[in-house]
C-alpha cells in the first residue's frame, strides 16, 4: 500500500487564524484528494489537488477558504483560511495508486477552532 | 452526483454474533472500496472489488459486489471487540480522477 503522512496531526487555533497542513506520499501516488470528516461524521471531499495548478474544488469549497497547492508529484499542502470553530474537523490527505482503483489515506489532521 | 447509502447506521453486538453491513446505489462503480477508520486515526483500506458478483474474504470479513456494481455487502463473521470501528464504503465512479463517494458510515461496537 502507498505511504500517505500528513502533519501536523493535531492541532488547537484560535478564530480568525489560519493553518497549514502538509502531506508528503510516496511515488506510488499519482492522484491526490483532500477530505474532511467533521465529527461523528463520513468523509466528504474538498477537492483534487493537481500538480502545477489551480486545485479542483467540489460544491460547496472554495479556494479562498481553503487554498491548495501541489508543487510536484508527491506534496501538496492545504490551508484552511480565517477559521471559526465550524471548521474543526478532521482534514484527510489521500492518494491514488498507479491503476487508478484504490485510495489510500493519512491519518489526518485533527483541528479544533477556538 | 453519486450518493451511497449504507446501513446501518449504529451497530452494537455482542462478541460472537455476525452481522451484516450493507451500501447501496443507484449509480454504478468501477470500484468499491471498504474501510474501517478508528478513534483518532485516518481510514484503512480492508478491500477494493472491482468485478460485478466478486466476493473477497479477509479471515472473518466477507466483501460482496453486486452483479451490476451499485451495491456491496460487508458481512463479519463471529464478531470481536476488535472489530470495533467506523466501516466506510467508498465507490469509484467512471469518471476522469477516480474521486472517492463515500457512503455516512456505520458505527459498529461489539461488546465482550
Amino acid at each position: 500500500s502507498a505511504v500517505i503522512s500528513q502533519k501536523p496531526s493535531r492541532d488547537i487555533c484560535q478564530r480568525g487564524t489560519s493553518l497549514t497542513i502538509q502531506c508528503q506520499v510516496d511515488s506510488q501516488v499519482t492522484m491526490m484528494f483532500w477530505y474532511r470528516q467533521q465529527p461523528g461524521q463520513s468523509l466528504t471531499l474538498i477537492a483534487t489537488a493537481n500538480q502545477g495548478s489551480e486545485a479542483t474544488y467540489e460544491s460547496g469549497f472554495v479556494i479562498d477558504k481553503f487554498p491548495i497547492s501541489r508543487p510536484n508529484l508527491t506534496f501538496s499542502t492545504l490551508t484552511v483560511s480565517n477559521m471559526s470553530p465550524e471548521d474543526s474537523s478532521i482534514y484527510l490527505c489521500s492518494g491514488s495508486n498507479r491503476a487508478g482503483n484504490t485510495i489510500y489515506f493519512g491519518e489526518g489532521s485533527w483541528l479544533t477552532v477556538v | 452526483t453519486q450518493l451511497l447509502e449504507q446501513s446501518p447506521q449504529f451497530l452494537s453486538i455482542q462478541e460472537g454474533e455476525n452481522l451484516t453491513v450493507y451500501c447501496n446505489s443507484s449509480s454504478v462503480f468501477s470500484s468499491l472500496q471498504w474501510y474501517r477508520q478508528e478513534p483518532g486515526e485516518g481510514p484503512v483500506l480492508l478491500v477494493t472489488v472491482v468485478t460485478g458478483g466478486e466476493v473477497k474474504k479477509l479471515k472473518r470479513l466477507t466483501f460482496q459486489f453486486g452483479d451490476a456494481r451499485k451495491d456491496s455487502s460487508l458481512h463479519i463473521t463471529a464478531a470481536q471487540p476488535g472489530d470495533t470501528g467506523l466501516y466506510l464504503c467508498a465507490g469509484a465512479g467512471r469518471n476522469a480522477g477516480n474521486m472517492l463517494t463515500f457512503g455516512g458510515g456505520t458505527r459498529l461496537m461489539v461488546k465482550p
